[in-house]
């Protein structure tokens, strides 16, 4: 089954620097990746997704993710934080049966 | 265009009640997912379904349960509910392709088991 590992819990980082969000993967075959983002006491809204079309992917909200097969690697990141981007980041790889497998997530804090 | 709305927005129930959570789909979109959230456990998928048939079933109980109507709109059933079901049901809607399809959230439910 496909899976991904987002590695840490928590990062924080100050208004104006960049945003690193890891997440790794694990496919036997060409997966389909997504990154989604969760504000407090909402639902899940879409960054960005990787189809193979392209291994840079441009997102909503200045957010960008690379697809490195040779790392097996998805990481989000953006240029400038904003203290508007402070969120639980998920991300996701499809599954058998169209099913999304969702990391653990990633609480991102942005500090003044 | 309308997004995924789902209702109602929080649910209390005591243990051993049934509880009825209700999905509405963007339109044109057939297919209708269903994920849960809960505390320490992250978000794990439930259900999926296209065009009225259940299609895919994640690692859940059969006391839960639903269906999709002729509308697309769908219905999830918990029976029997258990303190651990206290979570946020999360909706998601895609079109229908071949290829898998980006999948659209709603705002959840959140059910509360006392």
């Amino acid at each position: 089954a496909q899976s991904v590992t987002q590695l840490g819990s928590h990062v924080s980082v100050s208004e104006g620097a960049l945003v690193l969000l890891r997440c790794n993967y694990s496919s036997s075959v060409p997966p389909y990746l997504f990154w989604y983002v969760q504000y407090p006491n909402q639902g899940l809204q879409l960054l960005l997704k990787y189809t193979s079309a392209a291994t840079l992917v441009k997102g909503i909200n200045g957010f960008e993710a690379e697809f490195k097969k040779s790392e097996t690697s998805f990481h989000l990141t953006k240029p400038s934080a904003h203290m508007s981007d402070a969120a639980e980041y998920f991300c996701a790889v499809v599954n058998s049966g169209y099913a999304l497998n969702f990391g653990k997530g990633t609480s991102l804090l942005v500090t003044p | 265009e309308a997004g995924v709305t789902q209702s109602p927005t929080h649910l209390i129930k005591t243990r051993g009640q049934q509880a009825t959570l209700r999905c509405s789909p963007i339109s044109g979109h057939t297919s209708v997912y269903w994920y849960q959230q809960a505390l320490g456990l992250g978000l794990q998928f439930l259900l999926w379904y296209d065009e009225g048939e259940e299609r895919n079933r994640g690692n859940f109980p059969p006391r839960f349960s639903g269906r999709q109507f002729p509308n697309y709109s769908s219905e999830l059933n918990v029976n029997a509910l258990e303190l651990e079901d206290s979570a946020l049901y999360l909706c998601a809607s895609s079109p229908r392709d071949r290829a898998p399809n980006t999948q659209y959230f709603g705002p959840g439910t959140r059910l509360t088991v006392l």
